[in-house]
């Protein structure tokens, strides 16, 4: 049992290009988020997902696009990197709203 | 916007001691949940309290939750080097279940 993964773990980009970080869990939850969490804040939800087909902004969106066509998978777009996107990126799984979370390992992205 | 805010920031104790972190937020809340974090690791889900609840227990764990101070505490008993993790207390809104998480708190075990 997977749970979560994430891809790649490390990443470094230049500024201005493109990227996707990819999020899949294999435990059936409707309910799938990606974060950024920057040192000395908690974590902030970027976009959301409540099943396949339907996605929503969370509080930091901007720069940032999604999409879910399947239950399994959750992946993040980055449109066009900027040195404020230099952030640790997790995904998580839950079966509903509020319930308990499972994350991933992470996705270390720098942009120079 | 966040909600959860740990104090304190950061605790360093001796291994076998008590460690207490505290949360506090500001709305009204469905349940609150604590989390763990290592180094370099996702995060780890440890207990959920509701808001209905004023008490559980896990393991070495024990968390309390009082809705009219709006704050939480988690505990953990006879700490351990392993124990050692930065601690995450997140809010469920009432109105959106949407989780807001605090800056956490960073808990080193000294041997």
């Amino acid at each position: 049992n997977a749970g979560v993964t994430q891809t790649p773990k490390f990443q470094v980009l230049k500024t201005g290009q493109s990227m996707t970080l990819q999020c899949a869990q294999d435990m059936n939850h409707e309910y799938m988020s990606w974060y950024r969490q920057d040192p000395g804040m908690g974590l902030r939800l970027i976009h959301y997902s409540v099943g396949a087909g339907i996605t929503d902004q969370g509080e930091v969106p901007n720069g940032y696009n999604v999409s879910r066509s399947t239950t399994e998978d959750f992946p993040l777009r980055l449109l066009s990197a900027a040195p404020s996107q230099t952030s640790v990126y997790f995904c998580a799984s839950s079966y509903d709203r509020g319930q308990p979370q499972h994350f991933g390992d992470g996705t270390r992205l720098s942009i120079l | 916007s966040q909600q959860g805010e740990e104090d304190p920031q950061a605790l360093s104790i001796q291994e076998g001691e008590n460690a207490t972190m505290n949360c506090s937020y500001k709305t009204s809340i469905n349940n609150l949940q604590w989390y763990r974090q290592n180094s370099g690791r996702g995060l780890v889900h440890l207990i959920l309290i509701r808001s209905n609840e004023r008490e559980k227990h896990s393991g070495r764990l024990r968390v309390t939750l009082d809705t009219s101070k709006k704050s939480s505490s988690l505990l953990i008993t006879a700490s351990r080097a392993a124990d050692t993790a930065s601690y995450f207390c997140a809010t469920v809104m009432d109105s959106n279940y949407q989780l807001i998480w605090g800056a956490g708190t960073k808990l080193i075990i000294k041997p």
